[in-house]
Formats: structure tokens, C-alpha cells, sequence
């Protein structure tokens, strides 16, 4: 079956760093995207992951295993702004994208 | 102007009812979906579509139908409104889907189904 896992919940303070992480288990692979979605937004893309590692872009990186089926996205120097849900997805073969339900993080002064 | 656009943004209707709700795009790009969100579920797919001619089904298509009117347009209808189709909806578009060819989504419609 099909099944992404992420924390419901989470919570830091601004300056901070911050990991919110992803497991899966899909019937294909084809890449990994992290979404960020404010409250009653669209969501927007954030980054994509294909190979394993990390992949930097600003203050947010995303690592992805293949082999462990796991992703995480790393958020440092938070900001207020940065309070949002992040969703992580996995593309399979079909170049349809799973959906996690999200991980809901607050960012305290 | 915005790339994904959706309309109406906001509306409430009784359960019966037929609605439907549009989804414009000028980024160009042959694929659009059709997701759904509701608190704790993330977003589900109910019908996408790879090009004019192409429609399938997602994980929650019953009581939903499609239309791809044009390269640029694809609705979303709702035959017989039921309250547990109260959700965020959201249109996506992308490329090809290869590399990081990501989907950007409209801005949503906030249905309501007394």
C-alpha cells in the first residue's frame, strides 16, 4: 500500500533550527517534493529530491534515502513567517503525487 | 495576474444541489489536477489530466465528474451535493512531470454543503 508518514505537530522558536521528517512507502518512486501551505493558502513548492542526499536552497535544505524510505526538511533561522504547514510528497511511476497530511509548525518569539 | 486561477473562491450551497467548480491556467502546462483537503486527511486526489483528451480517476473520483474544456481549463462538477463534500479545493497544473517538474496550485474554493 501506500502510506507517508509525518508529525501532526511541531513546534520552535524564532533563530532556531528546526527538522521535520518524512517517512514512506509507495508502490514507485520518482522524486520527493516538499510543499509549504499558510493557513487557507495554496500550497508551494519548496524543494524536490530525486538521489539521496541534501539539497540546499536558502535556510531550507531537504535530505532524502531511498534505501530507508525517508526525507527530511531542515528550516534553520526561523522566522515568524516560517509558521505554515509543510507537506512532504512523493511522485510514483504515474507522475501522480502522494500526499502526507501535512506537518503544522509554529514558530514562537 | 496569478498563473492558476479558480473560481468561485467561497460558496455555500444545500445538499442536492448541482455545482461546479472552474480552474483556468496560463502556464501553458497539458497537466491539471484536482485535489482535495480536508483537517487531518492532506490533499487527495480526485481526477486528473494529461492532456485534452485524457481524464482518469484518483483515489476519491465517486460522486465528482470532470470536464477538460481546452489545454487551459478543466471543471470540476459536483452532481448531488452531500455535506461530507465540505472541503478546500484545489486545481494543480504541471509540465511533463519529469525531474523536478513540480504542480502549482490555485489559489482554492472553500465549498460548503448544508
Amino acid at each position: 500500500g501506500q502510506n507517508i508518514d509525518q508529525p501532526t505537530e511541531m513546534t520552535a522558536t524564532e533563530g532556531a533550527i528546526v527538522q521535520i521528517n518524512c517517512t514512506y512507502q509507495t508502490s514507485g518512486f520518482n522524486g520527493l517534493f516538499w510543499y509549504q501551505q499558510h493557513a487557507g493558502e495554496a500550497p508551494t513548492f519548496l524543494s524536490y529530491n530525486v538521489l539521496d542526499g541534501l539539497e540546499e536552497k536558502g535556510r531550507f535544505s531537504s535530505f532524502l534515502s531511498r534505501s530507508k524510505g525517508y526525507s527530511y526538511l531542515l528550516l534553520k533561522e526561523l522566522q515568524m513567517k516560517d509558521s505554515a504547514s509543510y507537506l512532504c510528497a512523493v511522485r510514483e511511476d504515474t507522475d501522480k503525487l502522494i500526499f502526507g497530511t501535512g506537518t503544522r509548525l509554529q514558530v514562537f518569539p | 495576474d496569478a498563473d492558476v486561477t479558480q473560481t468561485p473562491r467561497n460558496r455555500i450551497t444545500k445538499t442536492g444541489k448541482r455545482i461546479m467548480l472552474e480552474c483556468s491556467q496560463t502556464k501553458g502546462h497539458d497537466r491539471m489536477y484536482w485535489y482535495r483537503q480536508d483537517p487531518g486527511l492532506g490533499l487527495r486526489l480526485i481526477y486528473y489530466s494529461f492532456d485534452v483528451k485524457d481524464i482518469n480517476k484518483g483515489e476519491i473520483s465517486d460522486g465528482y465528474s470532470v470536464s477538460r474544456q481546452a489545454q487551459a481549463k478543466f471543471s470540476l462538477s459536483l452532481e448531488s451535493a452531500i455535506p461530507n463534500q465540505t472541503a478546500l479545493y484545489f486545481c494543480a497544473t504541471s509540465a511533463e512531470g519529469r525531474g523536478s517538474d513540480t504542480q502549482y496550485f490555485g489559489p482554492g474554493t472553500r465549498l460548503t454543503v448544508l
